[in-house]
């Protein structure tokens, strides 16, 4: 069964700093995405990943895709409050989609 | 507004009676999916269409629960016999196959009594 693991599930940072949450998953998959979720609102495209060594940025994140450690990183750089959120990675099998249970972003002013 | 579209947006029911939810995804979009999350969990997913054909099923999908998409265009979701269980969040989400992004409604909030 794929499991998909987000590292840390809470994270609590300054403004100013950076830093990376990490996706991992258990089974081949060459398809990631990241998704952003404000409180009480749906889910938010931010990145698609479609092959190994996938590289993608905007704004202050960036997304990245190793297929063969099975590992997504989303890089958050000099971070703003605004960027508070929970943020999902999703790996899709087949059309079949599965989440992590999401990092949960809060950035101290 | 071209998004993708839920209705209705909260529903509060008894238990043991039948729920219906509509997506309407974005016009163009030939796949659509439907997740379940519930507070503090990642969407769950339920269930996958292209166009009108359902070509994945979760597991986690009891007799209860059923899906359509006649014509490929809207969607609708059907709990019958519903369980304090059932409540949860329940989003549409639609996509152009070639392209990848899903684009999410903004969902239907379920509370079984």
């Amino acid at each position: 069964e794929l499991k998909v693991e987000q590292n840390p599930l809470f994270l609590s940072m300054q403004e100013g700093k950076n830093y990376t949450i990490y996706c991992n998953y258990s089974t081949t998959s060459d398809r990631l995405y990241w998704y952003r979720q404000d409180p009480g609102k749906s889910l938010e495209s931010l990145f698609v990943l479609l092959s190994n060594g996938a590289v993608k940025q905007e704004g202050r994140l960036m997304a990245s895709l190793d297929t063969k450690a099975r590992l997504s990183t989303l890089h958050i750089t000099a971070a703003v409050h605004d960027l508070s959120a929970t943020y999902f990675c999703a790996v899709d099998i087949v059309r079949k989609i599965i989440f992590g249970k999401g990092t949960r972003l809060h950035i101290l002013p | 507004d071209t998004g993708v579209s839920q209705n209705p947006r909260h529903k509060i029911t008894k238990r043991g009676q039948n729920v219906t939810f509509r997506c309407d995804p974005i016009s163009e979009h030939n796949r659509l999916y439907w997740y379940r999350q519930t507070l503090g969990q990642g969407p769950e997913f339920l269930t996958y269409f292209q166009n009108e054909a359902q070509l994945e099923k979760s597991r986690l999908l009891s007799d209860r629960f059923s899906a359509e998409r006649p014509k490929g265009s809207f969607s609708t979701l059907e709990i019958q016999r519903t369980e304090q269980g059932d409540s949860a969040m329940y989003l549409c989400a639609s996509s152009l196959a070639g392209v990848e992004t899903q684009y999410f409604g903004p969902g239907t909030r379920l509370l079984v009594l």
